[in-house]
């Protein structure tokens, strides 16, 4: 199984400033990495696939970067509705897809 | 769009098999290209991938829950199910059923789909 690991836990930002969140993988996983938004009381969204290609109907805010074993999700412009979970998957070592614990991007 | 929609107790006692119910609607199972998946997410915790099922029956377990896991399909009714056997309260968490497109060569793709969860508390 390959260990993803996400950092930081939480990233406590203000609206209008841009996040930047990590995300690593034990193993190569080439690009084969998705980002998902998840909001409490939903299911995840997936943002990002292929590690830098935005999913249909996410904005350009949200870009993906990467490859191999370090990866990164940048958010520009903070809006309200981007504080929320962020999870990153591998689907590089299928079919055992394994995420990563999450960074909770949270208002400063 | 396609949309799923877990179903099923909410509430299973330990040592009893939890089942759930992942319903299609706005794409056939039947038609293939997709295989169909539970995961689930421990309260507070990170996510799991259980298992996935594809329209002609091939399946593909979590090797950590493979022994008490059973997945199945019924295509007649654009439904595919989930079994946890022996239940313990560790296995608390909301489930969902989630669609991942067959990916290219060796390597799978992301969830593009996602049902709303179902939370399945084990307690007696």
């Amino acid at each position: 199984e390959i260990v993803m690991t996400q950092s930081p836990a939480t990233l406590s930002v203000s609206p209008g400033e841009g996040a930047t969140l990590s995300c690593w993988a034990g193993q190569s996983v080439s690009s084969n990495l998705a980002w998902y938004q998840q909001k409490p009381g939903q299911a995840p969204r997936l943002l990002i696939y292929g590690a830098s290609t935005r999913a249909t109907g996410i904005p350009a805010r949200f870009s993906g970067s990467g490859s191999g074993t370090e990866f990164t999700l940048t958010i520009t412009s903070l809006q309200s509705e981007d504080f929320a979970i962020y999870f990153c998957q591998q689907y590089n070592n299928w079919p055992q897809g394994t995420f990563g614990q999450g960074t909770k991007v949270e208002i400063k | 769009q396609v949309q799923l929609q877990e179903s099923g107790p909410g509430l299973v006692k330990p040592s009893q098999t939890l089942s759930l119910t992942c319903t299609v609607s706005g794409d056939s199972i039947r038609r293939g290209g997709y295989y169909w998946s539970w995961i689930r997410q421990h309260p507070g915790k990170g996510l799991e991938w259980i298992g996935y099922i594809y329209y002609s029956g091939d399946i593909y377990y979590n090797q950590s829950l493979k022994s008490r896991v059973t997945i199945s399909v019924d295509t007649s009714k654009n439904q595919f199910s989930l079994k946890l056997s022996s239940v313990t309260a560790a296995d608390t968490a909301v489930y969902y059923c989630a669609r991942e497109k067959v990916g290219p060569g060796s390597s799978g793709s992301p969830f593009d789909s996602w049902g709303q969860g179902s939370l399945v508390i084990v307690s007696s």
